[in-house]
């Protein structure tokens, strides 16, 4: 099974700052990760599919990078709405698997 | 635009079955596989299990031994059964697509509500 690790657990974060969230994969995954957010009582929305392609209708500040081991989540221009969990998904293998989540609140 | 629906008991006792459905609505069944996940109240994201429009099916090995999932082509249907439930189980169930991509599998893009399920004595 593909352990999927992500970094910080929790970051405090001004509006208008960067976030930048990283996961690491505990084995090569090429480039099948995907970010989802999820706010709470709400269910997951998708984000970034493939490390870097932005899903349709998701605001531009969202963007992905990296392949193999290592990913990132970055969240340019933080706004008030962004507060959520956000949380990595490999599909390279099954089982399929998700990091532990990072949340972003606003400071 | 593509909607799922899901529907099932949210209140189990211990060494009952769970049991949910979700309904596609406003798309093809076939060309996806069909997922269902879990969140522990306060927790992370579990994969369950999958399922095709043939009714192919991959299951997590940690729940494999009491899942169940299921396909009703003609409803555009697919259901999810856990036998032997405990208190371990409860949780948010959520249903969600996954296109059939060239090589392997690809990302969840549609997600249903979620349906809250406690087992509890």
């Amino acid at each position: 099974e593909i352990v999927l690790t992500q970094s910080p657990d929790f970051q405090s974060v001004t509006p208008k700052e960067k976030v930048t969230i990283t996961c690491r994969a505990s084995q090569s995954i090429g480039s099948s990760l995907h970010w989802y957010q999820q706010k709470p009582d709400q269910s997951p929305k998708l984000l970034i599919k493939y490390a870097s392609q932005s899903f349709s209708g998701v605001p531009s500040r969202f963007s992905g990078s990296g392949s193999g081991t290592d990913f990132t989540l970055t969240i340019n221009s933080l706004e008030a709405e962004d507060a959520a969990t956000y949380y990595c998904h490999q599909s390279s293998s099954l089982p399929f698997t998700f990091g532990p989540g990072t949340k972003v609140d606003i400071k | 635009q593509v909607q799922l629906q899901q529907w099932g008991a949210g209140l189990l006792k211990p060494s009952e079955t769970l049991s949910l459905t979700c309904a596609v609505y406003g798309g093809s069944f076939s060309g996806y596989y069909w997922s269902w996940i879990r969140q522990p109240p306060g927790k992370g994201l579990e994969w369950i299990g999958e399922i095709n429009h043939s009714g192919s099916t991959n299951y997590n090995p940690s729940l494999k031994s009491r899942v169940t999932i299921s396909v009703d082509t003609s409803k555009n249907q697919f259901s999810l059964k856990l036998s032997s439930v405990t208190a371990a189980d409860t949780a948010v169930y959520y249903c969600a697509r996954t296109p059939i991509a060239a090589a392997g599998r690809s990302c969840m893009d549609v997600w249903g509500k979620g349906t809250t399920v406690t087992v509890s004595s």
